[in-house]
């Protein structure tokens, strides 16, 4: 069983809609959880960053993480066709060597 | 602007050769990371390194090299024990305040076997 799991997708949504995107974790140590978001032929690009559990808003991105599930979410509202990407979520140890533990990635598709 | 620069974007491999895939970053930061990414397998770390002079091994680090002479640069060598080498190798960086400082990405090298 993978550390870190992630629906690979892809995910196809018309734009406008609210897009749920989840990872699931083992490790009941993990304190840290990132969302990034890589487009094609670059590197990932970080969108939220969080410490333990809770929500944390940025714009139309919402991050939420459910510790006792070991769980967790980025949602998108008002998505749009340059929301098209794939999403990696990333998750790492508290006082750790800062490794990070990556998710396979989603691929998501906004069409317009 | 401040930024992780990895160079070249392509590169093709021989048999037999080693390649040196390079990887700048002028963010100050004191954290620097090579990781592999295939397709469906998500990231994976090779090597990284917390401070200049001193790097450590990662989860598939067999047939990589790596120095660490200077905090701006940390160049990556696929020698040619590494069979597979075919992949998309991603340079990121991140503060020391803490380790759990977020990393940040370069645009990556594509590497190819001729």
């Amino acid at each position: 069983q993978k550390e870190v799991e992630q629906d690979p997708g892809p995910l196809s949504v018309p734009e406008g809609a609210i897009v749920s995107l989840n990872c699931t974790y083992s490790n009941s140590a993990f304190q840290y959880f990132m969302w990034y978001r890589q487009y094609s032929r670059k590197g990932p690009e970080l969108l939220m960053y969080t410490y333990s559990s809770g929500n944390k808003e940025d714009g139309r991105f919402t991050a939420q993480v459910d510790k006792s599930s070991k769980y967790i979410s980025l949602f998108i509202r008002d998505s749009q066709p340059s929301d098209s990407a794939t999403y990696l979520c990333a998750m790492s140890l508290s006082g750790n060597t800062g490794k990070l533990i990556f998710g396979q990635g989603t691929t998501l598709q906004v069409k317009p | 602007d401040g930024g992780i620069t990895q160079s070249p974007k392509y590169l093709f491999r021989k048999e037999g050769q080693n390649v040196t895939l390079s990887c700048e970053q002028n963010l100050n930061h004191d954290a620097m990371y090579w990781y592999r990414q295939d397709p469906g397998q998500g990231l994976r770390l090779i090597y990284y390194s917390q401070i200049v002079n001193d790097f450590q091994k990662g989860d598939i680090a067999e047939g990589y090299s790596v120095s660490r002479e200077k905090k701006e640069s940390f160049p990556l060598t696929v020698t040619s024990a590494q069979k597979n080498p075919t992949a998309f190798y991603l340079c990121a960086s991140s503060g020391r305040d803490g380790y759990n400082q977020p990393q940040h990405f370069g645009d990556g090298t594509r590497l190819s076997i001729l």
